[in-house]
């Protein structure tokens, strides 16, 4: 079955980086789109950026823009967030999740499989 | 940027009814899927392409969508549907994922 598995969460300082990973299994990781969403505490889901199956399109959110790189490793099945200049509004529980397809750029898109997601703490 | 609008929270008695609207400008024009995620736990995909569900949805789960307004409905309610529910859609405009902002689902 599909399991997605976060890490690289953790407690960082405003303006300090990390780098989170999402390892894939169950099925093609190199088949399918991939996105990251994040739910900060008690409140509402935010997606934060998308990557095709091949790494040739990405997006992301109007909060991370600039700050955040999503990349993959098809070889490793792993799905990666870089981010940097973090802020204390970055704050959330981050999930990875697969598209139902390859591009997770389309009408279509939507989100089949999650991870149980990694915590990350932004706080001087 | 698209907006979703969903009630903040949703009562319901066992047994009974429940229906969670999504509202948006012709939202009726966009595939809207609905995910649930029970407390503590991570979403699930409950309805895609507005009214299909995916393997081992119970068929309890169904929905709609026309106009300015999606909507999840929900038969026979039991404990177990309490989660908060999200409706989703691929804004075209931006590419950007949206989500709404989320219903609480309380079984009373």
């Amino acid at each position: 079955q599909v399991q997605l598995v976060e890490s690289g969460g953790g407690v960082v300082q405003p303006g300090r980086s990390l780098r989170l990973s999402c390892v894939a299994s169950g099925f093609t990781f190199g088949g399918y789109g991939m996105h990251w969403v994040r739910q900060a505490p008690g409140k509402g889901l935010e997606w934060v950026a998308v990557m095709s199956f091949d790494g040739s399109y990405k997006k992301y959110g109007d909060s991370v823009k600039g700050r955040f790189t999503i990349s993959r490793d098809n070889s490793q099945n792993t799905l990666y967030l870089q981010m940097s200049s973090l802020k204390v509004e970055d704050t959330a529980l981050y999930y990875c999740a697969k598209d139902a397809h390859s591009t997770g750029s389309s009408s279509s898109s939507r989100l089949t499989n999650w991870g149980q997601g990694t915590l990350v703490a932004v706080s001087s | 940027s698209y907006v979703l609008t969903q009630p903040t929270s949703v009562s319901v008695a066992p047994g009974q009814t429940a229906r969670i609207t999504c509202g948006a400008n012709q939202i009726g024009s966009n595939s809207v899927h609905w995910y649930q995620q029970k407390t503590g736990q991570a979403p699930v995909l409950v309805i895609f392409y507005d009214s299909d569900r995916p393997s081992g949805i119970p068929e309890r789960f169904s929905g709609s969508n026309s106009g300015n307004t999606a909507t999840l409905t929900i038969s026979r309610v039991e404990a177990g549907d309490e989660a908060d529910y999200y409706c989703q859609v691929w804004d075209s405009s931006t590419d950007h994922v949206v989500f709404g902002g989320g219903t609480k689902l309380t079984v009373l």
